[in-house]
């Protein structure tokens, strides 16, 4: 089983769409979760740390459920500036850090 | 200007013509890291270091080395590559010996091996 399973999409919205992202990982004990962005294979770029309590940063939020060992990505109002590719990563136990293959997102004018 | 910076960018090589990836972070970072990026497989780590002269195996260390003599640099060592490690690879850093905060990345390596 991979450590953290993502659906690679893609997800064709159109401007000013609500989208939504589901990441599941299988260590229970994983200590850390983050969101990234990668542009068209360009390195990948910190979107938000995901926190216990939930956490926004603009139009972007992000949970946690530790009970179901899911980690969410929601954005608002899209823009065309948000197609990208978006990984969830998930710092296991130990210092070991585990990627998603990713969710492909592409805003459509 | 903070930054990562991997060379070279591009490469290809032959089977068994040991190369070297270099690696340097300038923000004094304590927590290094390799990745290799394969279609349908997403990144997957390969070494990780905590510090100077500490390195572990991440989840693909088979045919590659790493060293950590000083702190800014993190080199990936192929010692006799094989067209299976065809992939762009990623170096990143990390402020914290435990890497809970942000890791920046390198803008990536293209190696091909033939």
């Amino acid at each position: 089983r991979k450590e953290v399973e993502q659906d690679p999409g893609p997800f064709n919205v159109p401007e000013g769409a609500t989208v939504a992202f589901n990441c599941t990982y299988s260590n229970s004990a994983s200590q850390s979760f983050f969101w990234y962005r990668q542009d068209c294979r360009k390195e990948p770029k910190l979107l938000m740390s995901v926190y216990s309590s939930g956490n926004e940063d603009g139009r972007f939020t992000a949970q946690l459920n530790r009970a179901s060992q899911y980690i969410s990505l929601l954005i608002r109002d899209s823009k065309l500036s948000d197609s990208a590719t978006y990984l969830c990563v998930v710092l296991s136990t130990g210092n070991q850090f585990y990627f998603g293959t990713g969710t492909s997102l592409t805003v459509i004018p | 200007e903070a930054q990562v910076t991997q060379n070279p960018r591009y490469l290809i090589t032959v089977t068994g013509k040991k190369l070297t990836v270099t690696c340097s972070q300038n923000m004094n970072h304590e927590y290094m890291s390799w990745y290799r990026q394969d279609p349908g497989l997403g990144l997957r780590q390969i070494y990780y270091s905590m510090n100077v002269e500490v390195t572990d195996k991440g989840d693909v260390p088979e045919g590659y080395k790493v060293s950590r003599k000083e702190k800014r640099n993190f080199p990936l060592i192929l010692e006799s590559p094989s067209p299976n490690q065809t992939s762009l690879y990623f170096c990143a850093s990390s402020s914290e010996p435990r890497p809970t905060d942000t890791q920046y990345f390198g803008p990536g390596t293209r190696l091909t091996v033939l």
